[in-house]
């Protein structure tokens, strides 16, 4: 089956500190790749919509500037959290769909992002 | 915006107890998708369910798609504690529109 991870599993940082977060897909090719935050007990939000090659699509009330997606290749898409603080601490979640299975996305298993 | 009701949102039970998890929207959805998370863990796919009426079985699971594809509901039989965490409906739009809507998830517990 399609598989996806996630790099890295858990990180610990600094206020202000900045943060790249890797998705990958590993056994096919992600046209669109989706970058999810998730609060303890509660559902996925998404943030972003990431094409290959062209700029992502962020959610209404999503910082683009603070978070800052890159798709630059079909297995590769990548979230920057920038000037970290505390209230950004989450379960942040990627998907990747490919052009042959559009009904379905496949789930990274997430980073574990804590803000000191 | 398409929002997706899912309920109950919690739920604790006795091992071999039956449940029903239901997710309802006023949207059409060309899809529905039901996900199981474990904590600490990304959403694994269940299930996908197309036509309106579908029903689709995974051993102790069934799940339905409403004839309208407006609703969908999640059956387990005899539960099991192996079946403990958050399970997760997402509708997903129709044509180019390939984003997913998740509901708020049902945290169940199934007790030994």
């Amino acid at each position: 089956g399609a598989v996806v991870s996630q790099h890295p599993s858990w990180v610990i940082c600094k206020s202000g500190t900045s943060v790249k977060i890797e998705c990958r897909s590993l056994d096919f090719q992600a046209t669109t790749m989706f970058w999810y935050r998730q609060f303890p007990k509660q559902s996925l939000m998404l943030m972003a919509t990431s094409n290959e090659g062209s700029k992502a699509t962020y959610e209404q009330g999503v910082e683009k500037d603070k978070f800052l997606i890159n798709h630059a290749s079909l297995t590769l898409s990548t979230l920057t959290v920038t000037s970290a603080h505390p209230e950004d601490s989450s379960f942040y979640i990627c998907s990747a769909q490919s052009g042959a299975h559009q009904e379905t996305q496949y789930f990274g298993p997430g980073t574990r992002l804590l803000v000191l | 915006t398409q929002l997706l009701e899912q309920s109950p949102q919690f739920l604790s039970i006795q091992e071999g107890e039956n449940l029903t998890v239901y997710c309802n929207s006023s949207s059409v959805f060309s899809s529905l998708q039901w996900y199981r998370q474990e904590p600490g863990e990304g959403p694994v796919l269940l299930v996908t369910v197309v036509t309106g009426g579908e029903v689709k079985k995974l051993k102790r699971l069934t799940f339905q798609f409403g004839d309208a594809r407006k609703d969908s509901s999640l059956h387990i039989t005899a539960a099991q504690p192996g079946d403990t965490g958050l399970y997760l409906c997402a509708g997903r739009g129709g044509g180019s529109n390939y984003k997913l809507t998740f509901g708020k998830g049902t945290l169940l517990t199934v007790n030994p």
